[in-house]
């Protein structure tokens, strides 16, 4: 089955930087990848996502590239800010049926500090 | 259009004791999926359902026993609580785009 790896585990910047994280998969069919933020306490909800036949996506402050020979995607936030504080999973699928499912990467904690 | 519901929010069973967890979804999709949330985890799959009257298991569905009876509605029961199910679960629905959207969590404690 599929595995996802996601690093770093915990990521710290400062208002206005920007931050990166990581996620590497295993299984070269896979071909749907979106991104959630958890704030705490709160529910995981979907930001942003790519497929297979798009090198990137941008939405705002916040893009995800996807590099298909290397099997890894990685989500890029812009000039952060402190409600970017939050919880960030990537996830990986091959979806081709209603019998496809996600998985997930163990996540990375954004510490944005003002 | 509440999306995706939950309950209860929260808890506490003894071990041994039997539960149920029920998600609603008024958004007619067909694809519905319950995960358990712990520390340093991530997200994992305990089982789902492709449409009404159909389940299937997830990567952790030992202990755990689903039902769709009703497109909107999906039930996860635990018949006999043990510790090891202390947990935050979460329920989701998938729409035609294959996004995932999430229910409020429930909080579970098996003392």
């Amino acid at each position: 089955g599929e595995n996802v790896e996601q690093h770093p585990s915990t990521l710290s910047v400062q208002e206005g930087d920007s931050a990166v994280i990581k996620c590497t998969y295993s299984d070269s069919a896979s071909n749907y990848f979106p991104w959630y933020k958890q704030e705490l306490g709160k529910r995981p909800q979907l930001i942003i996502d790519i497929r297979s036949n798009v090198g990137e996506k941008k939405d705002q402050r916040i893009a995800v590239t996807l590099n298909k020979t290397a099997k890894h995607f990685s989500l890029h936030i812009t000039e952060t800010q402190p409600e970017d504080s939050a919880v960030y999973f990537c996830a990986a699928s091959l979806m081709t049926s209603g019998y496809s499912t996600l998985t997930f990467g163990k996540g990375t904690m954004l510490l944005v500090s003002p | 259009n509440a999306g995706v519901t939950q309950t209860p929010k929260f808890r506490v069973l003894k071990t041994g004791q039997s539960m149920t967890l029920l998600c609603a979804q008024d958004m007619n999709h067909e694809y519905m999926y319950w995960y358990r949330q712990d520390p340093g985890m991530g997200l994992r799959l305990i089982h789902y359902s492709v449409g009404e009257g159909t389940t299937a298991k997830g990567e952790v569905p030992d202990g755990y026993n689903v039902s769709r009876l009703k497109k909107q509605n999906f039930l996860l029961g635990l018949e006999s609580a043990a510790p090891s199910q202390t947990s935050v679960y979460f329920c989701a629905s998938r729409n035609h785009l294959d996004e995932q959207y999430f229910g409020p969590g429930t909080r579970l404690t098996v003392t």
